[in-house]
């Protein structure tokens, strides 16, 4: 069975600009949650979701949004970046939203110029 | 609020031998999970091993094992037999129970060195 994978794998934006990340999660796996990952902040909790909808959202500004559709892909979208969204970005997915166990994919890393 | 908390950010173990990595927490539910996850300079995460708060029972996975004190709300891993392919940074982390959210709660980090 494939794992969770994630595009791109890299990218360079300039401030200002949006950016928009995918995740296809675990085949059967229907949640889907998403973190930021910098040397300063460490590993925060952006959003969660389950059957396209939103459980839960992290401390971050409404620059940060996600979705996801009915085939339990997701993305992330960053809009007007700033040089401190630059980060290694995660998506783990579950196969519901009460599994004891989640599968990362290998992250986006973004830098933001 | 939960908290994770890693206080030894760098140890070093040789080849063979066994070490122990920290994790304390804070939380005031009952019912959660404790996991160690593992990443690589690939930065891939690699869920190394879970436990379940309501288990009295230390889980194992092969040569990785915990010590859970509830009461103490300690959660150490302990890499017996030590590989030069255990070493990688080692996030503890914290799930809370009751189906509310699969959300992780991460510490720090440890990044373990293993010396041949």
């Amino acid at each position: 069975k494939a794992g969770v994978t994630q595009t791109p794998r890299y990218l360079i934006k300039t401030r200002g600009q949006q950016v928009t990340l995918s995740c296809s999660p675990i085949s059967g796996h229907r949640s889907v949650s998403w973190y930021q990952q910098t040397p300063g902040q460490g590993l925060q909790f952006l959003f969660e979701y389950f059957s396209e909808t939103q459980r839960n959202k992290g401390n971050f500004p409404g620059r940060f949004s996600g979705r996801q559709f009915s085939n339990s892909r997701s993305e992330m979208n960053v809009s007007t970046l700033e040089l401190g969204d630059s980060a290694l970005y995660l998506c783990a997915s579950s196969r519901d939203r009460d599994h004891r166990t989640q599968y990362f994919g290998p992250g986006t890393r973004l830098l933001v110029l | 609020a939960q908290t994770v908390t890693q206080s030894q950010p760098e140890m070093s173990v040789q080849e063979a031998e066994t070490v122990t990595l920290s994790c304390t927490y804070d939380t005031s539910e009952s019912d959660y999970y404790l996991f160690w996850y593992k990443q690589p300079p690939s930065r891939q995460m690699i869920l190394v091993i879970r436990q379940e708060a309501y288990k009295q029972q230390n889980a194992t996975e092969n040569r990785f094992s915990v010590n859970f004190q509830k009461a103490a709300k300690s959660f150490s891993l302990k890499i017996s037999d030590s590989q030069l392919g255990d070493a990688a940074m080692y996030f503890c982390a914290y799930r809370s129970g009751g189906g509310a959210t699969n959300k992780l709660i991460f510490g720090t980090g440890t990044l373990l060195a293993v010396q041949p």
